[in-house]
C-alpha cells in the first residue's frame, strides 16, 4: 500500500525475551520516527531518523532499546530483555521534505501493540 | 517536564456546536505546530498545522489559532459532528536549521460529540 506499514500488529511476549518491530515508511520519505503510547498516556517520542542516521536518540528509555534504518527505508526497533513496563503501542511515522524543512506532517502507521507478560 | 500540555483530558460537546481544544507550550523555540486526530486502534492522522509566522490557519470546519505571547494554541471545530469524536493531539517542533527534529506531542484530549 501507499501508507506506513508496521509489523507485527500485535505481539505478546514473555518478560525477558527480545522483540523486533518493523516499519516500512512511505516511499521517498526521508524522515522516520518511532513513538510509543502506553495505556492512557500521550505519544512518547523515542527516536527519529534523517536518512539512515539518527540525530536524536534522546527518547530511548534505556539501553535495552535500539533502532536502525537501512537504505533510507525500512526501520527496525529492537527491545532486548523486555519488561512489563515496555507494554505499549509502538507507532512509526514518516515525513517528507518541503523547501529544506521536513513538513512536520507525519504519516503514522497503525502501530504495533506489544504486551509483555 | 512537559513541553506541550493539553490540560483537558476530555471534552464533550453537542452536535452542531463549537469544539475548542486547547494546548500550551513552554519552549519558545517551537515554531511549527500541528494537530492530529486519532481514532481507537488507528494511528494518528494529520489534521491541520500552523507556522509561528501566522496567528490563524483555517481548513474547512477546522481553525487553529496561535498566540505566541501566551504560548498557547487552540483548535476550533465548527460545527462539531459525531464523526469528530476522537482523541486530538497537539504537537510542536523547533527548526534547528538542519532538519526538523522530532515532534513533541501533548497527552491528547478526548473529544466526544453527542448527537
Amino acid at each position: 500500500g501507499a501508507g506506513v506499514s508496521q509489523s507485527p500488529s500485535n505481539k505478546v511476549t514473555e518478560k525477558g525475551k527480545d522483540v523486533e518491530l518493523r516499519c516500512d515508511p512511505i516511499s521517498g520519505h526521508t524522515a522516520l520516527y518511532w513513538y510509543r503510547q502506553r495505556l492512557g498516556q500521550g505519544l512518547e517520542f523515542l527516536i527519529y531518523f534523517q536518512g539512515n542516521s539518527a540525530p536524536d536518540k534522546s527518547g530511548l528509555p534505556s539501553d535495552r532499546f535500539s533502532a536502525e534504518r537501512t537504505g533510507e527505508s525500512v526501520s527496525t526497533l529492537t527491545i532486548q530483555r523486555t519488561q512489563q513496563e515496555d507494554s505499549a503501542v509502538y507507532l512509526c511515522a514518516s515525513s517528507g521534505r518541503l523547501s529544506g524543512r521536513i513538513t512536520g506532517e507525519l504519516f503514522f502507521g497503525e502501530g504495533s501493540r506489544l504486551t509483555v507478560l | 517536564d512537559q513541553q506541550v500540555k493539553q490540560n483537558s483530558p476530555s471534552l464533550s460537546v453537542q452536535e452542531g456546536r463549537i469544539s475548542i481544544l486547547n494546548c500550551d507550550y513552554t519552549n519558545s523555540m517551537f515554531d511549527y505546530f500541528l494537530w492530529y486526530k486519532k481514532y481507537p486502534a488507528e494511528g494518528p492522522t494529520f489534521l491541520i498545522s500552523i507556522s509561528s509566522i501566522k496567528d490563524k490557519n483555517e481548513d474547512g470546519r477546522f481553525t487553529v489559532f496561535l498566540n505566541k505571547s501566551a504560548k498557547h494554541l487552540s483548535l476550533h471545530i465548527v460545527p462539531s459532528q459525531p464523526g469528530d469524536s476522537a482523541v486530538y493531539f497537539c504537537a510542536a517542533s523547533a527548526w534547528d536549521g538542519g532538519s526538523q527534529g522530532n515532534l513533541i506531542f501533548g497527552k491528547g484530549t478526548k473529544l466526544s460529540v453527542k448527537p
